[in-house]
């Protein structure tokens, strides 16, 4: 079974803290996504990796940055922490098949961070 | 810019109705992958099935059947004869032809289905 795989399942940090999410993934998948979830907003992509040390904008990447440096793991740094990103973090991975193919993405089970 | 729109917020039905919920979407691709995902109350989202653009077949998985119609670009998700387990937030999702940086899911703002016992 594909397991995505989160560091916290809840955090609490303080305002201007440099907070760090980790994901880790063990079936060897290209892809990796950052997302939050708000009421009613949905899922919202921040950042999106398809390869080693690659990255790419989402749409509300603002306040956040991530890096990987290995394919198994994605991380997502808040650098200076606000309360409005308070939320629902959810990480994802997916396999790329080649010749268009897009596959379904797996998720892990989600940090919930308070930002006080 | 691709966009999903789930118009139901919220539904309620008493368990063994059928239930629908809508997904409504927009892309300029031709190529392109539509999802539904169920999210109980644990949080962890659950794939149910994945449909490219041009397979406009409908499908049927136990209680669950999906209804693509390219013509009114929906994507509409069936349970049959409802039960509790099926309480959850359903999530359509779309992403475009496969390309680097094309991969990621545009979602929909979800549906909140209670089924009441």
């Amino acid at each position: 079974d594909v397991k995505v795989t989160q560091s916290s399942r809840y955090l609490v940090k303080r305002t201007g803290e440099k907070v760090f999410l980790e994901c880790v993934q063990d079936m060897d998948h290209e892809n990796m996504f950052w997302y939050r979830q708000d009421p009613g907003l949905g899922l919202r992509l921040i950042y999106f990796s398809y390869d080693v040390k690659m990255k790419e904008k989402g749409d509300i990447p603002e306040g956040y940055s991530v890096s990987r440096e290995k394919k198994e793991r994605f991380s997502l740094i808040l650098e200076s922490a606000s309360t409005n990103q308070t939320s629902m973090y959810l990480c994802a991975s997916s396999l790329r098949t080649g010749a268009g193919q897009n596959t379904e993405a797996f998720f892990g089970q989600g940090t919930r961070l308070t930002v006080v | 810019a691709q966009k999903v729109t789930q118009a139901q917020t919220e539904i309620s039905v008493v368990e063994k109705e059928d239930v629908t919920l809508d997904c409504v979407y927009e892309t300029r691709d031709t190529t392109y992958y539509l999802f539904w995902y169920k999210q109980p109350p644990s949080g962890e989202l659950v794939f149910l099935i994945r449909r490219n653009s041009f397979d406009e077949q409908n499908e049927i998985s136990g209680r669950y059947s999906w209804n693509f119609q390219k013509s009114t670009s929906s994507f509409n998700f069936t349970i049959t004869a409802s039960q509790v387990v099926d309480s959850a937030v359903y999530f359509c999702a779309l992403s475009e032809s496969g390309n680097f940086g094309n991969e990621k899911l545009t979602f929909g703002t979800g549906t909140r289905l209670t089924i009441i016992p």
